[in-house]
């Protein structure tokens, strides 16, 4: 059965800090992994990864994807109260996404 | 360039009704994806059309049944409303199922 994981489930830290999210998949027929931002309702985009080992970068956000160990990190560094959401990873396995139950991220001033 | 609509953006129904949510895609996209989101939850994949056809379903009953029309809006109607069909609802488009997945607002159905 195809699946995605993520952990922590949720997590509480202060403005300033560092964290790191993580996902882990199975999934058949793997084309790529994606990472989106959950606030209030719809998800936007962060970070879509296709090959191992290649970090992409977005301001104080970042992500890298090891398709042998087949996980994926999410950082984000000096964290924001504006960061506080849910962080979600999708799977593009073919024709749909699977997705994890995400990260609740709450950064406190 | 308009995303992608979804209405209505809220939604009450009563247990055995029957409801109807759209989305309309965003300009160029001809996919249409539709997604469960109970609270606390991730995404649950309902099913995607592309060419008014059905083309992948996930693992949910035949009470939820879906359309998609030429110019590639879509409705998903659900029958015999559970209580625990209350949830998002997230309409995501995209170019072959896969370019520039983007998601709509969606809608949030309560059924009571």
């Amino acid at each position: 059965e195809d699946k995605v994981v993520q952990s922590p489930l949720s997590l509480v830290v202060h403005e300033g800090d560092t964290v790191t999210l993580n996902c882990s998949y199975e999934v058949t027929n793997f084309r790529s992994l994606l990472w989106y931002k959950q606030e209030k309702k719809a998800p936007t985009f962060l970070f879509m990864l296709t090959s191992s080992g290649i970090e992409k970068k977005s301001g104080r956000l970042s992500s890298i994807l090891d398709k042998k160990e087949l996980f994926s990190i999410l950082n984000i560094t000096a964290t924001q109260t504006g960061d506080s959401a849910i962080y979600l990873c999708a799977v593009n396995g073919g024709n749909q996404f699977y997705f994890g139950t995400g990260t609740s991220l709450t950064v406190i001033p | 360039d308009a995303g992608v609509t979804q209405s209505p953006t809220h939604l009450i129904k009563t247990r055995g009704q029957q409801v109807t949510l759209r989305c309309s895609p965003k300009s160029g996209h001809d996919t249409v994806s539709w997604y469960q989101q109970a609270l606390g939850q991730g995404p649950q994949f309902i099913f995607q059309y592309y060419e008014e056809e059905e083309r992948q379903r996930g693992n949910f009953p035949d009470r939820f049944s879906g359309h998609q029309f030429p110019n590639y809006s879509s409705e998903l109607n659900v029958n015999a409303l559970l209580l625990g069909d209350s949830a998002l609802y997230l309409c995501a488009s995209s170019f072959g199922g896969i370019y520039g997945y983007t998601f709509g607002s969606g809608t949030r159905l309560t059924v009571v």
